[in-house]
Order: C-alpha cells, then sequence, then structure tokens
C-alpha cells in the first residue's frame, strides 16, 4: 500500500506562474523527501524535510510539512518548460528502512 | 563522481525466462535499493541491501531476489518471467540505509512478451 499521496494528479501551468502540489501521508514519520523524474527517467533528488521542520526552501522549491496534518507542499516558482515532469513524495514509516511513495503528480509547463 | 549506473537499459525477455538486472552504485555508498516502476503502481519497494546484508524486502513473490557484493554492487534476479513484470526497474544508492536522500539510476526498462 502507498503510505503518500500525491494531489493533484496532473497539473497544467503556463511558464512563468508558481505550481503548488501536495502529499498527504499515513503514519508517523522521521523524514519526508521530494523527487522528480523526467519522461519515464530515473529519479532526482529535491530535498529532504525532516520531522521537526516546518519549511525548507532550495533555490525556486518550497516545500512544507504539517506533522499534526501529516501533509506536505512543493511549490515551484516562476515555472520552467525544464520543469515538466512528474513529482513523487516518498516518506519513511518511522521504524522502516524502505522509503515509501506515492503515486505522484505530473507536472506540464506550457510555454 | 560518477552517478548510479544501471545495466542493460533495455531488455526483452519472454515468458518463463530469468533475468539479472545490474545496479552499480555511487563510489562510497553501501546501501543499494531496488524498485519496480509501472504506469499503475508507481514505485513499489522490493528489497534493500545494506554491507551484503538484505536490510528490507518488499511484497514480492520469491521469483524475484537480490544481492550486494563487497563492493556494494548490487544484483536482482527475476525467474520464470511473467508478462506483468514488464517495468522500469530501479536502483537506488544512498550513503546510510536510513533517513538519507537516495540517488537513482536511470533504470532498466524490461519488457516480457
Amino acid at each position: 500500500s502507498q503510505q503518500g499521496e500525491e494531489d493533484p494528479q496532473a497539473l497544467s501551468i503556463q511558464e512563468g506562474e508558481n505550481a503548488t502540489m501536495n502529499c498527504s501521508y499515513k503514519t508517523s514519520i522521521n523524514n519526508l523527501q521530494w523527487y522528480r523524474q523526467n519522461s519515464g527517467r530515473g529519479l532526482v533528488h529535491l530535498i529532504l524535510i525532516r520531522s521537526n521542520e516546518r519549511e525548507k526552501h532550495s533555490g525556486r522549491l518550497r516545500v512544507t510539512l504539517d506533522t499534526s496534518k501529516k501533509s506536505s507542499s512543493l511549490l515551484i516558482t516562476a515555472s520552467r518548460a525544464a520543469d515538466t515532469a512528474s513529482y513523487f513524495c516518498a516518506t519513511d514509516d518511522g521504524s522502516n528502512y524502505q522509503l515509501i511513495w506515492g503515486a505522484g503528480t505530473k507536472l506540464i509547463i506550457k510555454p | 563522481k560518477a552517478g548510479v549506473t544501471q545495466t542493460p537499459r533495455y531488455l526483452i525477455k519472454t515468458r518463463g525466462q530469468q533475468v539479472t538486472l545490474s545496479c552499480s552504485p555511487i563510489s562510497g555508498h553501501r546501501s543499494v535499493s531496488w524498485y519496480q516502476q509501472t504506469p499503475g503502481q508507481g514505485l513499489q519497494f522490493l528489497f534493500e541491501y545494506f554491507s551484503e546484508t538484505q536490510r528490507n524486502k518488499g511484497n514480492f513473490p520469491g521469483r524475484f531476489s537480490g544481492r550486494q557484493f563487497s563492493n556494494s554492487r548490487s544484483e536482482m534476479n527475476v525467474s520464470t518471467l511473467e508478462l506483468g513484470d514488464s517495468a522500469l526497474y530501479l536502483c537506488a544508492s544512498s550513503l546510510a540505509i536510513r533517513n538519507t536522500e537516495a540517488f537513482f539510476g536511470q533504470g532498466t526498462r524490461l519488457t516480457v512478451v
């Protein structure tokens, strides 16, 4: 079963706009990670946020974590065509070694 | 620093055959994890190895097996292939076995006909 559920499943926006996608999870976690995947290729790590952190920034990316709601959001500001990809959140389950993945949000940036 | 290398990139096999996929992690990384990715099921965890020991296993049948060598390179094997095994198989390496960033290879796309 999946720990993380991304929302929306797909998102299409104009270049230059901001994109927000959300991830909800079920159990207590140690950390939550966001990854990007282009066109069925390998995943690229974007950002890791620990359970005691509420917000983290990396370039045009901003991630928030609300452990009381068991949810996280990824904001991409000033989107570019190169941001077109699928975005996945991954969590551990707090006690196990494996990462558990959501189904992903497919983001399309229109020129 | 070289990234995670997976070979081969593409494979076409016939039902009933077996297949071995290879993964070379980033130098210095001792943890290797394997995932199966399909359009319908997303990323499913297969297993994780650390220092040649399997530390965790996902919910896959015994036809799926793996191992890790002393140089941290890993192989996974699928025996008696089924059509449903067609997928992108991803390998990820990391420094430790938990709470750390995972670096992924480009994957091996397996097609079973």
